[in-house]
């Protein structure tokens, strides 16, 4: 069975503050992805980063920082020093070889308080 | 350019209509999505082509039927609309998903009163 879980249903915290989101999956195969996607009060969904199942290498982009470990089968991501307009509804999604989907987590809501 | 543009935007309907969603994508991909969010913002696959080819179809009412005319597009035909239909529906495209992220259209609003 393929799943992801995010425990963390909502999350609260001041501007500046550094936050961790938690996402943990669930696969049997040896060839997958992982992604971030963001769904801002607009709703749309923004991609934010991808990784494969071979590359556990972890990956800064500005604020934004992503954990993978295949041991705890984890992919977390970290914001540092929070803003605003990072407010959002996170999720996190997993897709495997051969299945044409993407499964998503329950995603995390982000508040960020001034 | 907008990757991946559905229209409408907002549907509002009565109970027992029939309703379409429109999606295209100018993206090349071989592979369209449609996925439903409910209220509590879960998202939950319906539909996958391939080459205009139906993947997966995950125990969605038969009353939802989607139809891809090519490769570009893919649209979402509704029967007899339930209060239980209303949500946010997106479209998606990628190439294979074992390989890149999908690429979401804004959604479509859809409330049945």
């Amino acid at each position: 069975a393929q799943k992801v879980t995010q425990a963390q249903t909502e999350i609260s915290v001041v501007e500046k503050e550094d936050v961790t989101l938690d996402c943990v999956y669930e696969t049997r195969d040896t060839t997958y992805y992982l992604f971030w996607y963001k769904q801002p009060p607009s709703g749309e969904l923004v991609f934010l980063i991808r990784r494969n199942s071979f590359d556990e290498q972890n990956e800064i982009s500005g604020r934004y920082s992503w954990n993978f470990q295949k041991s705890t089968s984890s992919f977390n991501f970290t914001i540092t020093a929070s803003q605003v307009v990072d407010s959002a509804v996170y999720f996190c999604a997993l897709a495997t070889s051969g299945t044409y989907k993407y499964i998503f987590g329950t995603g995390t809501r982000l508040k960020v308080l001034a | 350019d907008t990757a991946v543009s559905q229209t409408p935007k907002y549907l509002v309907t009565q109970m027992g209509n029939d309703k379409s969603i429109k999606c295209e994508q100018n993206l090349g991909h071989d592979t369209m999505y449609w996925y439903k969010q409910d209220s509590k913002k879960f998202l939950k696959i319906m539909f996958s082509y391939n080459n205009k080819e139906l993947i997966i179809n995950e125990t969605v009412p038969n009353r939802f039927s989607p139809k891809s005319p090519d490769k570009a597009h893919l649209n979402l035909h509704i029967n007899s609309l339930e209060l239980g239909d209303s949500a946010v529906y997106f479209c998606a495209s990628s190439q294979e998903p074992r390989y890149t992220e999908a690429f979401f259209g804004q959604g479509t609003r859809l409330t049945v009163v």
